[in-house]
């Protein structure tokens, strides 16, 4: 079965600081695909970032990075130049590629407050 | 805007009561996810299905269904509900085969 962890309940930031969310997974597929989540409090959940699992390059999206380290099953979300407007919840997400349903794993999530 | 749309965007029940939160998938996505977010439970995979067919089920209660129709667009029915339902749903769509999932903003249901 596959598993998300989000160890980091709650995370702050000076603004224009960069920050990095941890997220480890558990899974004995070879082939699933991570990404993560925004979700601010107006509740809308908004993609983000996507890392395939044969990607060699770790993937970008503007000021977000994905630090994808497979062989410690790590894909933490760095957030360079932190703005006011990425104060949300994070959500981490791993979807097995095998088995054709493409059924999401969402850990628990991260609180981030950027402070001015 | 992701392009999915939720209706409605609230609802306020009573105890026992049967709902029917509806979704409209993206233009052109044939996939539709039903996800329900509790502060207790976090965001729990619920239905999935494709083009008409149901295609995964994950931790749907017995009192809910859902079903999607020949225009895509999808129903999630909820019954008997108990206050233990409330909680903020959601549709999310994609394209078989993508990465991403794009999800609508969320049904918010309160079950007094």
């Amino acid at each position: 079965a596959q598993k998300i962890t989000q160890t980091q309940p709650g995370m702050f930031v000076q603004e224009k600081e960069a920050v990095t969310l941890d997220c480890t997974y558990d899974t004995s597929d070879q082939s699933y695909g991570l990404f993560w989540y925004k979700q601010p409090s107006s509740g809308e959940m908004i993609f983000l970032i996507y890392q395939g699992s044969y990607d060699e390059q770790n993937a970008t999206e503007g000021r977000y990075s994905l630090n994808f380290q497979k062989a410690r099953k790590s894909a933490n979300l760095v957030i360079s130049a932190s703005q006011l407007g990425d104060s949300a919840m994070y959500f981490c997400a791993m979807r097995d590629l095998e088995g054709g349903s493409y059924i999401p794993t969402f850990g628990r999530g991260t609180s981030l407050i950027v402070h001015p | 805007d992701s392009g999915v749309t939720q209706t409605p965007k609230h609802l306020i029940t009573a105890t026992g009561q049967r709902v029917t939160l509806r979704c409209s998938p993206r233009s052109g996505d044939l996939s539709v996810y039903w996800y329900q977010q509790s502060l207790d439970q976090g965001l729990q995979f619920l239905i999935q299905y494709y083009n008409g067919e149901e295609r995964a089920k994950g931790n749907i209660l017995e009192r809910f269904s859902a079903q999607q129709f020949p225009d895509l667009h999808s129903e999630l029915n909820l019954s008997s509900l108990e206050l233990g339902d409330s909680a903020l749903y959601f549709c999310a769509s994609s394209v078989e085969g993508e990465a991403e999932q794009y999800f609508g903003p969320g049904t918010r249901l309160t079950v007094t």
